[in-house]
């Protein structure tokens, strides 16, 4: 199975901070990485395809890069309803695995 | 607007087989995959299966395979998993979601279902 780190595991930040994460792939996935927010007691919800492709309806102030096994997920100026936990995810072959994700918090 | 809803029972005895059913609504099931992704207490998202809608192809998690089993029902727009013999270990957020024909990324998700097994 494809491992999948993310780092940090938790961060605290304020409305108007540039939040940057990363996920780290045991093997290449190409650009087939994906990231999703994930809000208490709700489901996951897709923000980023493809490594650096904005989901419909996702604001720009998310974006991605990346690829093989190093991605970034940036949140240009953080706004309060993106306090949240945020989950990488590959699908480049079977088992599709998750990180275990950054829970990001409020300063 | 594609909407999905997991349906299934809450509580669980250890050994017995879990049951959930995904209703696909806004949209119809056919000439996508279909997947089922679970979440334990406090612990990262777990893929456990996917289908395609004519039933043609399946894929299990090996780590559950031989306990599970994904089917599909395109005359109710909707999709099942069966899990044997369950144990604590089961307890999670089952969620339900569309996969998506663009990178296999996972698009649209139900709003989950919780379940306990406890004796």
């Amino acid at each position: 199975d494809i491992q999948m780190t993310q780092s940090p595991s938790s961060l605290s930040a304020s409305v108007g901070d540039r939040v940057t994460i990363t996920c780290r792939a045991s093997q290449s996935v190409i650009t087939y990485l994906n990231w999703y927010q994930q809000k208490p007691g709700k489901a996951p919800n897709l923000l980023i395809y493809g490594a650096f492709n904005l989901q419909s309806g996702v604001p720009p102030r998310f974006s991605g890069s990346g690829s093989e096994t190093d991605f970034t997920l940036t949140i240009s100026s953080l706004q309060p309803e993106d306090f949240a936990t945020y989950y990488c995810q590959h699908s480049y072959t079977t088992p599709w695995t998750f990180g275990q994700g950054t829970k990001v918090d409020m300063k | 607007q594609v909407q999905l809803q997991e349906s299934g029972p809450g509580l669980m005895k250890p050994s017995e087989t879990l049951s959930l059913t995904c209703a696909v609504s806004g949209d119809s099931i056919s000439g996508y995959y279909w997947t089922w992704i679970r979440q334990p207490p406090g612990k990262r998202l777990e893929w456990i299966a996917y289908i395609y809608y004519s039933g043609i192809n399946t894929n299990y998690n090996p780590s559950l395979k031989s306990r599970v089993t994904i089917t599909v029902d395109t005359s109710k727009n909707q999709f099942s998993l069966k899990l044997k013999s369950v144990t604590a270990a089961d307890t999670a957020v089952y969620y339900c979601a569309r996969v998506s024909l663009s990178d296999s990324n996972l698009d649209y998700w139900g709003p989950g279902i919780m379940v306990t097994v406890s004796s």
